[in-house]
């Protein structure tokens, strides 16, 4: 199967830091990228869907200004979380597909927040 | 509008205890329901895509298949390391994205 990287798995930062989380698809070509974020117990809620070279889309209630998408290649994604507050900690995961293909997903980011 | 749910929730079963897990979904135009496993703190690792009714995908222990409203997923003999959180998802109509089941805690015990 296809294999999908993000880099860090874990990061803590203190509130109202920046962090950027990076997601690459290692070994084909992404048309499409998603964002996602999973709160303990609880399934997956998209976050965002970004397509290489273009603005991300975001879902209803997740702030644009807050998390900063960039696909600057077929390879890689990146999501910043701006001004982070406790409230952001959470499990973001990325997942990676060509058009109208198998999403496949990273390992995930483990955000905490101090 | 789009909708998945799984059951059970949750699914003790002992070591060889063969069982299955339901899917049904409502999708405007059915483009591929994707099976994954889910193991606490990683993400969804990819498992089975099935297309159209009547479809069934194997891969050791586990089997998917597909009819015109809900998708099984069969483990047979399962053991420990079977353990995992299985998530269904079907494409939201007219999109890319996934509408995701809330998945089924499967835990076989030894």
């Amino acid at each position: 199967g296809a294999v999908v990287s993000q880099h860090p798995s874990r990061v803590i930062c203190k509130s109202g830091t920046s962090v950027k989380i990076e997601c690459r698809s290692l070994d084909f070509q992404a048309t499409t990228m998603f964002w996602y974020r999973q709160f303990p117990k609880q399934s997956l809620m998209l976050m965002a869907t970004s397509n290489e070279g273009s603005k991300a889309t975001y879902e209803q209630g997740v702030e644009k200004d807050k998390f900063l998408i960039n696909h600057a290649s077929l390879t890689l994604s990146t999501l910043t979380v701006t001004s982070a507050h406790p409230e952001d900690s959470s499990f973001y995961i990325c997942s990676a597909a060509r058009t109208q293909e198998t999403q496949y997903f990273g390992p995930g980011t483990r955000l905490l927040v101090l | 509008e789009d909708q998945v749910t799984q059951s059970p929730e949750a699914l003790r079963l002992q070591e060889g205890e063969s069982s299955s897990l339901n899917c049904s979904y409502t999708v405007s135009g059915l483009r591929g329901l994707f099976w994954y496993r889910q193991d606490p703190g990683k993400g969804p690792e990819f498992l089975f895509t099935l297309y159209s009714a009547g479809e069934e995908k194997e891969k050791e222990r586990l089997k998917a298949t597909l009819t015109k409203k809900e998708s099984f997923l069969h483990i047979t003999a399962p053991k420990p390391e079977d353990s995992a959180t299985y998530l269904c998802a079907v494409p939201q109509g007219g999109s890319e994205k996934l509408v995701f089941g809330k998945g089924t805690k499967l835990t076989v015990n030894p």
